[in-house]
Protein backbone atom coordinates (compact mmCIF):
# COMPACT_ATOMS: atom_id res chain seq x y z
CA UNK A 1 0.00 0.00 0.00
CA UNK A 2 1.27 2.88 -0.87
CA UNK A 3 2.02 5.55 1.51
CA UNK A 4 3.01 9.26 1.86
CA UNK A 5 4.36 11.62 4.52
CA UNK A 6 4.81 15.28 4.71
CA UNK A 7 7.28 16.62 6.59
CA UNK A 8 8.74 20.67 7.29
CA UNK A 9 8.25 23.47 9.07
CA UNK A 10 4.60 24.13 11.13
CA UNK A 11 5.58 27.62 11.23
CA UNK A 12 6.84 30.22 8.54
CA UNK A 13 7.61 33.96 9.39
CA UNK A 14 5.62 36.08 6.85
CA UNK A 15 8.18 36.93 3.44
CA UNK A 16 9.74 33.87 4.02
CA UNK A 17 9.85 30.05 1.97
CA UNK A 18 7.87 27.02 2.62
CA UNK A 19 9.51 23.79 2.20
CA UNK A 20 7.87 20.79 2.84
CA UNK A 21 9.55 17.40 1.46
CA UNK A 22 6.73 14.37 1.03
CA UNK A 23 8.39 10.64 1.38
CA UNK A 24 7.08 7.84 0.04
CA UNK A 25 6.99 4.84 0.49
CA UNK A 26 5.20 1.32 0.00
CA UNK A 27 5.95 1.78 -3.89
CA UNK A 28 8.52 3.68 -6.20
CA UNK A 29 8.09 7.35 -6.89
CA UNK A 30 9.13 6.21 -10.28
CA UNK A 31 6.44 6.22 -13.33
CA UNK A 32 3.75 8.40 -11.78
CA UNK A 33 2.91 12.69 -11.46
CA UNK A 34 2.90 13.70 -7.75
CA UNK A 35 1.06 16.82 -6.53
CA UNK A 36 0.91 19.22 -3.75
CA UNK A 37 -3.17 20.60 -2.68
CA UNK A 38 -3.73 22.84 0.37
CA UNK A 39 -6.52 23.63 1.87
CA UNK A 40 -7.96 26.08 3.82
CA UNK A 41 -11.58 27.25 5.75
CA UNK A 42 -11.80 30.14 3.15
CA UNK A 43 -10.71 28.60 -0.54
CA UNK A 44 -11.24 25.09 0.06
CA UNK A 45 -8.56 22.50 -1.73
CA UNK A 46 -6.36 24.41 -4.14
CA UNK A 47 -3.84 22.00 -6.07
CA UNK A 48 -0.82 23.88 -6.11
CA UNK A 49 1.36 21.93 -9.17
CA UNK A 50 2.41 18.40 -10.02
CA UNK A 51 6.23 16.75 -11.03
CA UNK A 52 6.38 13.86 -12.67
CA UNK A 53 9.40 11.65 -11.61
CA UNK A 54 11.94 12.52 -14.56
CA UNK A 55 11.61 16.01 -13.18
CA UNK A 56 8.81 17.58 -15.34
CA UNK A 57 6.47 20.11 -13.68
CA UNK A 58 3.02 21.68 -14.31
CA UNK A 59 2.01 24.76 -11.69
CA UNK A 60 -1.63 26.49 -10.80
CA UNK A 61 -0.83 29.63 -12.46
CA UNK A 62 -2.19 31.70 -9.36
CA UNK A 63 0.88 30.23 -7.82
CA UNK A 64 3.39 29.95 -10.06
CA UNK A 65 5.51 32.68 -9.57
CA UNK A 66 6.25 31.67 -6.11
CA UNK A 67 5.99 27.71 -6.69
CA UNK A 68 9.50 25.34 -7.36
CA UNK A 69 8.44 21.52 -6.78
CA UNK A 70 11.26 19.05 -7.23
CA UNK A 71 11.77 15.36 -6.91
CA UNK A 72 14.70 13.32 -5.73
CA UNK A 73 14.13 9.85 -6.81
CA UNK A 74 16.84 8.71 -4.86
CA UNK A 75 15.21 9.27 -1.69
CA UNK A 76 11.55 8.56 -3.19
CA UNK A 77 10.92 12.11 -2.30
CA UNK A 78 9.33 15.23 -3.81
CA UNK A 79 9.37 18.71 -2.26
CA UNK A 80 7.80 21.64 -2.64
CA UNK A 81 8.98 25.58 -2.14
CA UNK A 82 6.78 28.58 -1.52
CA UNK A 83 8.15 31.79 -1.60
CA UNK A 84 7.51 34.97 -0.50
CA UNK A 85 4.66 34.08 1.67
CA UNK A 86 1.61 35.52 3.47
CA UNK A 87 -0.95 34.52 6.10
CA UNK A 88 -3.19 33.78 2.89
CA UNK A 89 -0.44 30.81 2.82
CA UNK A 90 -1.52 29.72 6.05
CA UNK A 91 -3.41 26.24 4.83
CA UNK A 92 -2.73 22.45 5.42
CA UNK A 93 -1.30 21.02 2.99
CA UNK A 94 -1.20 17.76 1.20
CA UNK A 95 0.60 15.89 -1.09
CA UNK A 96 -0.78 13.19 -3.42
CA UNK A 97 0.04 10.80 -5.95
CA UNK A 98 -1.70 12.03 -9.07
CA UNK A 99 -2.97 10.41 -11.85
CA UNK A 100 -6.82 11.47 -13.23
CA UNK A 101 -7.44 11.58 -9.64
CA UNK A 102 -6.18 11.99 -6.53
CA UNK A 103 -5.49 8.39 -5.23
CA UNK A 104 -2.86 8.39 -2.47
CA UNK A 105 -2.56 11.21 -0.25
CA UNK A 106 -0.56 12.22 2.45
CA UNK A 107 -2.07 12.54 5.82
CA UNK A 108 -1.57 16.37 5.39
CA UNK A 109 0.22 19.05 7.22
CA UNK A 110 -0.46 22.73 8.52
CA UNK A 111 1.98 25.11 7.73
CA UNK A 112 1.00 28.80 9.65
CA UNK A 113 2.59 31.82 8.37
CA UNK A 114 2.87 34.07 11.01
CA UNK A 115 5.66 36.57 13.13
CA UNK B 1 -10.24 27.71 -14.34
CA UNK B 2 -13.15 25.80 -14.66
CA UNK B 3 -15.20 27.18 -11.90
CA UNK B 4 -16.93 24.22 -9.43
CA UNK B 5 -20.24 24.62 -7.93
CA UNK B 6 -21.41 21.91 -5.18
CA UNK B 7 -25.21 22.16 -4.27
CA UNK B 8 -26.35 21.89 -1.12
CA UNK B 9 -23.41 23.09 1.08
CA UNK B 10 -24.84 20.92 3.54
CA UNK B 11 -27.65 18.41 4.52
CA UNK B 12 -28.69 16.58 7.18
CA UNK B 13 -29.80 13.02 6.70
CA UNK B 14 -30.76 10.03 8.63
CA UNK B 15 -29.31 6.51 8.51
CA UNK B 16 -30.41 4.82 5.53
CA UNK B 17 -31.49 8.26 3.68
CA UNK B 18 -30.56 8.23 0.05
CA UNK B 19 -28.70 10.85 -0.74
CA UNK B 20 -28.19 13.62 -3.25
CA UNK B 21 -25.34 15.89 -4.18
CA UNK B 22 -24.86 17.80 -6.89
CA UNK B 23 -22.26 19.09 -8.73
CA UNK B 24 -21.73 21.82 -11.78
CA UNK B 25 -19.34 22.83 -13.67
CA UNK B 26 -18.64 26.36 -15.27
CA UNK B 27 -18.16 24.85 -19.08
CA UNK B 28 -18.41 21.58 -20.14
CA UNK B 29 -15.71 18.73 -18.57
CA UNK B 30 -16.69 15.69 -20.36
CA UNK B 31 -16.49 13.08 -18.02
CA UNK B 32 -13.16 14.21 -15.84
CA UNK B 33 -15.05 14.48 -12.51
CA UNK B 34 -14.00 12.67 -9.29
CA UNK B 35 -15.83 12.86 -6.35
CA UNK B 36 -13.92 12.26 -2.76
CA UNK B 37 -14.98 12.39 0.84
CA UNK B 38 -13.04 13.56 3.93
CA UNK B 39 -13.58 13.04 7.46
CA UNK B 40 -12.40 15.52 10.09
CA UNK B 41 -8.74 15.29 10.61
CA UNK B 42 -8.11 13.09 7.27
CA UNK B 43 -7.20 13.80 4.05
CA UNK B 44 -9.96 13.53 1.34
CA UNK B 45 -10.48 9.89 0.15
CA UNK B 46 -11.19 9.09 -3.95
CA UNK B 47 -14.71 7.51 -4.50
CA UNK B 48 -15.63 7.82 -7.64
CA UNK B 49 -13.31 8.59 -10.60
CA UNK B 50 -14.15 9.38 -14.07
CA UNK B 51 -18.15 10.56 -13.01
CA UNK B 52 -19.31 6.97 -12.43
CA UNK B 53 -16.54 4.40 -12.14
CA UNK B 54 -15.92 2.98 -8.40
CA UNK B 55 -12.45 2.05 -7.40
CA UNK B 56 -12.07 -1.44 -5.50
CA UNK B 57 -12.75 -1.07 -1.49
CA UNK B 58 -15.53 1.64 -2.36
CA UNK B 59 -19.41 0.29 -1.22
CA UNK B 60 -21.31 -0.13 -3.91
CA UNK B 61 -23.96 2.23 -2.26
CA UNK B 62 -22.07 4.92 -3.34
CA UNK B 63 -23.14 5.71 -7.29
CA UNK B 64 -21.95 8.86 -9.70
CA UNK B 65 -23.12 9.91 -12.81
CA UNK B 66 -23.45 12.76 -15.25
CA UNK B 67 -21.77 14.44 -17.92
CA UNK B 68 -20.53 17.66 -19.30
CA UNK B 69 -21.72 20.39 -16.74
CA UNK B 70 -24.14 18.00 -14.44
CA UNK B 71 -22.92 15.63 -12.03
CA UNK B 72 -24.77 13.82 -9.34
CA UNK B 73 -23.07 12.27 -6.58
CA UNK B 74 -25.96 9.81 -4.72
CA UNK B 75 -25.28 7.63 -1.33
CA UNK B 76 -28.68 4.76 -1.90
CA UNK B 77 -28.55 4.18 1.97
CA UNK B 78 -26.65 6.40 4.29
CA UNK B 79 -24.77 4.57 6.94
CA UNK B 80 -22.89 6.03 9.83
CA UNK B 81 -19.47 6.04 8.42
CA UNK B 82 -20.76 8.15 5.73
CA UNK B 83 -21.37 11.25 7.72
CA UNK B 84 -18.36 13.55 6.21
CA UNK B 85 -17.49 16.03 3.61
CA UNK B 86 -17.61 15.09 -0.22
CA UNK B 87 -16.15 17.36 -2.88
CA UNK B 88 -16.08 17.03 -6.77
CA UNK B 89 -13.00 17.72 -8.51
CA UNK B 90 -12.43 18.46 -12.34
CA UNK B 91 -9.56 16.74 -14.82
CA UNK B 92 -10.89 18.57 -17.78
CA UNK B 93 -8.01 21.24 -17.66
CA UNK B 94 -4.11 21.25 -16.84
CA UNK B 95 -5.41 23.40 -13.69
CA UNK B 96 -7.56 20.24 -11.14
CA UNK B 97 -9.96 22.38 -9.80
CA UNK B 98 -12.49 21.20 -6.66
CA UNK B 99 -15.77 22.37 -6.00
CA UNK B 100 -16.74 23.82 -2.27
CA UNK B 101 -17.62 20.81 -0.42
CA UNK B 102 -20.96 19.46 1.05
CA UNK B 103 -21.42 18.63 4.67
CA UNK B 104 -23.76 15.74 5.59
CA UNK B 105 -24.60 16.00 8.68
CA UNK B 106 -26.64 14.04 11.04
CA UNK B 107 -30.04 15.33 11.29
Amino acid sequence: QVQLQESGPGLVKPSETLSLTCTVSGGSISGYYWSWIRQTPEKGLEWIGYIYYIGSTDYNPSLKSRVTISVDTSKNQFSLKLSSVTAADTAVYYCARHYSHFEYWGQGTLVTVSS
Amino acid sequence: DIQMTQSPSSLSASVGDRVTITCRASQSISTYLNWYQQKPGQAPKYLIYAASNLPSGVPSRFSGSGSGTDFTLTISSLQPEDFATYYCQQTSTTVPTFGGGTKVETK
